[in-house]
């Protein structure tokens, strides 16, 4: 069973409208971490973060914002939606200090803009 | 820096057929390595994982050593079935102050009645 949440699951929205998807955990985990993936299911990492007020753009630069104001809740927010936004986003956590322990994913929302 | 190749699909294969799906990686010190399924429409799980050399995970029926001579992690099932249907992703950590995960670009996997 899942423990990290990703809402919405699916969303059509037109271009130049603002939207935040949502990503809580329930683990206490600090670690957190946005990927973009695209229709040839290559996994981008857009943002990350080690824990509380910090935020890092990953390895795929995005017009996408993050934050990260408590430890469960990591939000990605759109100022302008554009059709080039179209994408799956998976929201993911980690636990520990270890490099051996993995990451939880979230379902995922998959991102249409019209 | 760190990399991992994985064999390009898709593969297409019929129920009971054995799977070899290769994975390889370039990494600095002893890395973690981890196989990841993707079912339609749903987030990643983690399938198995190793997390040091001559390591085996196992999980499902699925399997993969941690080989580091070769730097290979290669998934391997026995008899495969129509549920196994996903994308197969493989990925590394290796640690230290890095916690990124490097993953592999992929792998789709169609099993036939």
């Amino acid at each position: 069973e899942a423990d990290i949440y990703q809402t919405p699951r699916y969303l059509v929205i037109g271009t130049g409208k603002k939207i935040t998807l949502e990503c809580s955990q329930t683990m206490g985990h600090d670690k957190m971490y946005w990927y973009q993936q695209d229709p040839g299911m290559e996994l981008h990492l857009i943002h990350y973060s080690y824990g509380v007020n910090s935020t890092e753009k990953g390895d795929l630069s995005s017009e996408s914002t993050v934050s990260r104001i408590r430890t469960e809740h990591f939000p990605l927010t759109l100022e302008s939606a554009r059709p080039s936004h179209t994408s799956q986003y998976l929201c993911a956590s980690s636990e520990g200090n270890r490099g051996s322990y993995g990451y939880t994913f979230g379902s995922g929302t998959r991102l249409t803009v019209v | 820096g760190n990399s991992v190749t994985q064999m390009e699909g898709p593969v297409t294969l019929s129920e009971e057929a054995f799977l070899t799906i290769n994975c390889t990686y370039t990494a600095t010190g002893y890395p973690s390595l981890f196989w990841y399924v993707q079912y339609p429409g749903e987030g990643l799980q983690l399938l198995l994982k190793a997390t040091k050399a001559d390591d085996k995970g196992s999980n499902k029926g699925f399997e993969a050593t941690y080989r580091k001579e070769t730097t290979s992690f290669h998934l391997e099932k026995g008899s495969v079935q129509v549920s196994d249907s996903a994308v197969y992703f493989c990925a590394l950590n290796s640690g230290g102050s890095n916690y990124k995960l490097t993953f592999g670009k992929g792998t789709l996997l169609t099993v036939n009645p």
